[in-house]
């Protein structure tokens, strides 16, 4: 079965540096990729989607990349600010419609 | 902007009782899904419901669950005979496209308590 790893719980920057968050995974190779941020108490909210020939996709202060080698993904939030604090979630996408979750990396921005 | 709603936003019920969770798709979206989130765990794909008919459903989503479209707008989760482990967030969802590689509008969730 599909293995999705975030491999920090938790991540603590200082307001304007850049967070990265890393997403590895295992056993198939996705169609698609997607990261979504959750609030607590609130349901995820989608960032960005990264297909498997794309190898970066950009949105304003976000950042996602996709290595399909590495089976890896990394998102960036550069000039991080305390509104980004939150639980960031990556997510496969099989192409079944059928969204298999991490369990998230929590971010905590300093100011 | 459109956005998917959900009610109850907290249900409690007893073990053994039914409980309907109610959810109002984005208007013009063709897939539903439901997910659920135990408090401090992954979120977890349920079942996701296409032309009417369920489309994909995890081992989750066994005899116990249920979903339907009743009318044009609503699209419901029905849990018979809830148990202590039952007690999550359920997300409801929906999607627009049937292009495969499509975004997921997430609800608030109900809060599901079972005692």
């Amino acid at each position: 079965s599909q293995k999705i790893e975030q491999n920090s719980e938790a991540l603590n920057i200082q307001e304007g540096k850049t967070a990265t968050l890393t997403c590895n995974y295992t056993n198939y190779s996705p169609a698609y990729l997607q990261w979504y941020r959750q609030d607590p108490g609130r349901g995820p909210v989608f960032l960005l989607l990264i297909r498997e020939n794309e190898k970066e996709k950009r949105k304003e202060r976000l950042k996602v990349t996709f290595d399909t080698t590495l089976k890896q993904s990394l998102f960036h939030i550069t000039a991080s600010q305390p509104a980004d604090s939150a639980t960031y979630l990556c997510a496969l996408d099989t192409g079944r419609r059928a969204l298999t979750f991490g369990s998230g990396t929590r971010l905590q921005v300093q100011p | 902007e459109p956005e998917v709603t959900q009610t109850p936003s907290h249900q409690v019920t007893q073990m053994g009782q039914e409980v309907i969770l109610r959810c109002v798709p984005i208007s013009n979206h063709l897939y539903f899904y439901w997910y659920r989130q135990i408090l401090g765990q992954k979120v977890e794909f349920l079942v996701s419901f296409y032309n009417n008919e369920i489309s994909e459903k995890s081992e989750i989503f066994d005899d116990q669950f249920s979903v339907e479209r009743p009318d044009g707008s609503n699209f419901t989760l029905k849990i018979r005979s809830t148990k202590l482990e039952d007690s999550a967030m359920y997300f409801c969802a929906s999607s627009e496209s049937q292009v495969v590689a499509y975004e997921q509008y997430f609800g608030p969730g109900t809060r599901l308590t079972v005692t």
